[in-house]
């Protein structure tokens, strides 16, 4: 089954840091982009950043709420992705999604997602 | 950044009518856009990318059209189980970004 896992979510206090996992199976995990998407209670969708594949240097992109505080990186060996959340603010709650999109010679959406994982910015 | 703008942002309709969501770009981007369903408590899920193009297993009576600017979802009949918030998502240009959200419920 073609599938990605969230982990790693939790409360946290202002100002510390995250670290959020993603687990793929079921595909090729090394052939994708990886997307982190969040959803802040009651609001709708947001996108957080993106990464590349090896194809193309494992380069990343980000929002402009979390560039600089969030880093995005993956471990091909593992069909993992992470994400590391800092200095993180309460605007920062969440629950948060990791998305498979692009691959050579498909279409870029997000056509599977994780269930998600909480992230609670709280003292 | 390009911004999306979804309308309407609260529709109620009864089962079998025809639902029609807009979804407009600040600027044009070509046909690179997404529509997702999400359910509460669930996470979202692919109904058509590249504007008009139908994800596998997505009931036929859901069509995208449109290109540059404007953009609509279709559900031709409605059904119970397409009660759900719909978004639209662009992906031509960084940051990718969302529309707000339609929330579709039973009128």
């Amino acid at each position: 089954e073609v599938q990605l896992v969230e982990s790693g979510g939790g409360l946290v206090q202002p100002g510390g840091s995250l670290r959020l996992s993603c687990a793929a199976s079921g595909f090729t995990f090394s052939d994708h982009y990886i997307d982190w998407a969040r959803q802040a209670p009651g609001k709708g969708l947001e996108w957080v950043g993106r990464i590349r594949n090896k194809a193309n240097s494992y380069t990343t992109e980000y929002a402009a709420s979390v560039k600089g505080r969030f880093t995005i990186s993956r471990d091909d060996s593992k069909n993992s992705l992470y994400m590391q959340m800092s200095s993180l603010k309460t605007e920062d709650t969440a629950v948060y999604y990791c998305a498979r999109s692009y691959a050579s010679g498909s279409y870029d959406a997000f056509d599977i997602w994780g269930q998600g994982t909480m992230v609670t910015v709280s003292s | 950044d390009i911004q999306l703008t979804q309308s309407p942002s609260f529709l109620s309709a009864s089962v079998g009518d025809r639902v029609t969501i807009t979804c407009r770009a600040s600027q044009g981007i070509s046909n690179y856009l997404a529509w997702y369903q999400q359910k509460p408590g669930n996470a979202p899920k692919l109904l058509v990318y590249t504007a008009s193009t139908l994800q596998s297993g997505v009931p036929s009576r859901f069509s995208g059209s449109g290109s540059g600017t404007e953009f609509t979802l279709t559900i031709s009949s409605l059904q119970p189980e397409d009660f759900a918030t719909y978004y639209c998502q662009q992906i031509h240009s960084y940051p990718l970004t969302f529309g707000g959200g339609t929330k579709v419920e039973i009128k």
